[in-house]
């Protein structure tokens, strides 16, 4: 079955650094969103992205995030100069072509802020 | 307010169990339900999902929406130790973004 790839698994950054967090969705997905989780928290909504924009973004992905679709398969979010507080799990999750479809999400990649 | 509420648990039940988990919602704008189970250091992990009011049902697991009443559950038939996770359930707003729930913990014991 298809799934979400997600890479690294894990990063440690020390906080003020760059960090690009990378996913391959689904191949023939074109909806594409990032969520992340604070430990014990929700998972929350990041931004979503069709037809190489972004389509909605929330109050958490200010100046210092931005996303990528750099190929036909690549899909990131960098953030720009990390905080503590962007200490987290990422997930990445796409969608069919049709928008009201299921979202399907990679296994995340766990981000420690120094 | 809060847009979609869990019961964050933990909900300890013996295999075999018939497991209820539950989850209430707000905004009724939108009305598409979806429910993931993840396991820990895992994502999302997609199990069913819903545009309508009624009981939908996929092997041993049935999702059922009472939109009069702003309610969403699942049931798992049979219930497995490997069933053990945190279950989330989520609403589809109107621009496609999931509102997740906080979760329910759920221990199915040998």
């Amino acid at each position: 079955e298809p799934e979400v790839t997600q890479t690294p698994s894990h990063q440690v950054t020390q906080m003020g650094q760059e960090v690009i967090l990378r996913c391959v969705p689904i191949s023939n997905h074109l909806y594409f969103y990032w969520y992340r989780q604070i430990l014990g928290q929700k998972v929350e909504f990041l931004v979503s992205f069709y037809n190489n924009e972004i389509s909605e973004k929330s109050e958490i992905f200010d100046d210092q995030f931005s996303v990528e679709r750099p190929d036909g398969s690549n899909f990131t979010l960098k953030i720009r100069s990390t905080k503590l507080e962007d200490s987290a799990m990422y997930f990445c999750a796409s969608s069919a072509q049709d928008s009201n479809q299921p979202q399907h999400f990679g296994d995340g990649t766990r981000l420690s802020i120094l | 307010q809060k847009e979609v509420e869990q019961d964050p648990g933990p909900l300890s039940v013996p295999e075999g169990a018939i497991v209820s988990l539950n989850c209430t919602y707000s905004n009724s704008a939108f009305q598409y339900f979806m429910w993931y189970r993840q396991y820990s250091r895992k994502g999302p992990e997609l199990l069913m999902y819903t545009y309508s009011s009624g009981n939908k049902e996929d092997g041993r697991f049935t999702a059922q929406v009472d939109k009069s009443s702003k309610y969403i559950s699942l049931f798992i038939r049979d219930s497995q130790p490997s069933d053990s996770a945190t279950y989330l359930c989520a609403r589809v707003d109107s621009s496609y973004k999931l509102i997740f729930g906080s979760g329910t913990r759920l221990l199915v014991r040998p």
